[in-house]
């Protein structure tokens, strides 16, 4: 059983502040991974994947990749307001097969 | 219209009822997936079809049939439902199935059994 591991929160953090969003995979043949934001009430959608290790940058939001570690995470600076959401870790395996975490509960307070 | 479009958004039905969900994306994309989203668990894979055949069946009970007459749409045929069969249905759709190629949601169908 292929596991995907996100703490469901909240995480409250201060307007301005940086968000950290933590995720854990268990299949250590997973090839791509995703960030998806869900609003309450809407659907997933895309911020941003990664596949390297190391860091990637899209604007306010970084992903960082540690295969070795089997962990991935996301940076949201500034975090802003609009940013509160619930935050989904996606792992995609050799098979192309994509499994979903809980997702994470952020809240960003004015 | 754009994107992924699911309907209806909200559905009610009895546990006798027979109803369709319907998604139709116009995105281009060439595979089309079905997940349930239940309250404080993960999305489930349902069903994937790739190029309108069924590729991925992830050991969903059968009063759950889905239908993908061609790559722009897909249908899910429920009868006999159960109340805990009660989540949100969303619809995806993907360019193939390549490590580079992500989801894109529709905006779900709320489904209550009662």
């Amino acid at each position: 059983q292929k596991e995907v591991e996100q703490n469901s929160g909240p995480l409250s953090v201060p307007e301005g502040a940086i968000a950290s969003l933590n995720c854990t995979y268990s299949d250590r043949g997973s090839q791509s991974f995703f960030w998806y934001r869900q609003y309450s009430g809407k659907s997933p959608e895309l911020i941003m994947f990664i596949y390297s290790n190391g860091d990637k940058e899209d604007g306010r939001f970084t992903a960082q990749l540690n295969k070795a570690s089997q962990y991935v995470s996301l940076l949201i600076r500034d975090s802003q307001p609009s940013d509160s959401a619930t935050y989904l870790c996606a792992v995609m395996d050799a098979g192309n097969m994509l499994t979903f975490g809980g997702g994470t509960r952020l809240m960003v307070k004015p | 219209e754009t994107g992924v479009t699911q309907t209806p958004r909200h559905l009610v039905m009895g546990m006798t009822n027979k109803k369709s969900l319907k998604c139709e994306q116009h995105l281009g994309h060439n595979a089309m997936y079905w997940y349930k989203q239940s309250a404080k668990k993960p999305l489930e894979l349902m069903f994937v079809y790739s190029l309108e055949e069924r590729v991925e069946n992830n050991s969903v009970p059968s009063r759950f049939s889905p239908e993908c007459p061609n790559s722009s749409h897909l249908f899910l045929h429920l009868h006999t439902l159960q109340p805990e069969d009660s989540a949100l249905y969303l619809c995806a759709s993907s360019q193939g199935r390549s490590l580079n190629s992500p989801l894109h949601f529709g905006n779900g169908t709320r489904l209550t059994v009662t």
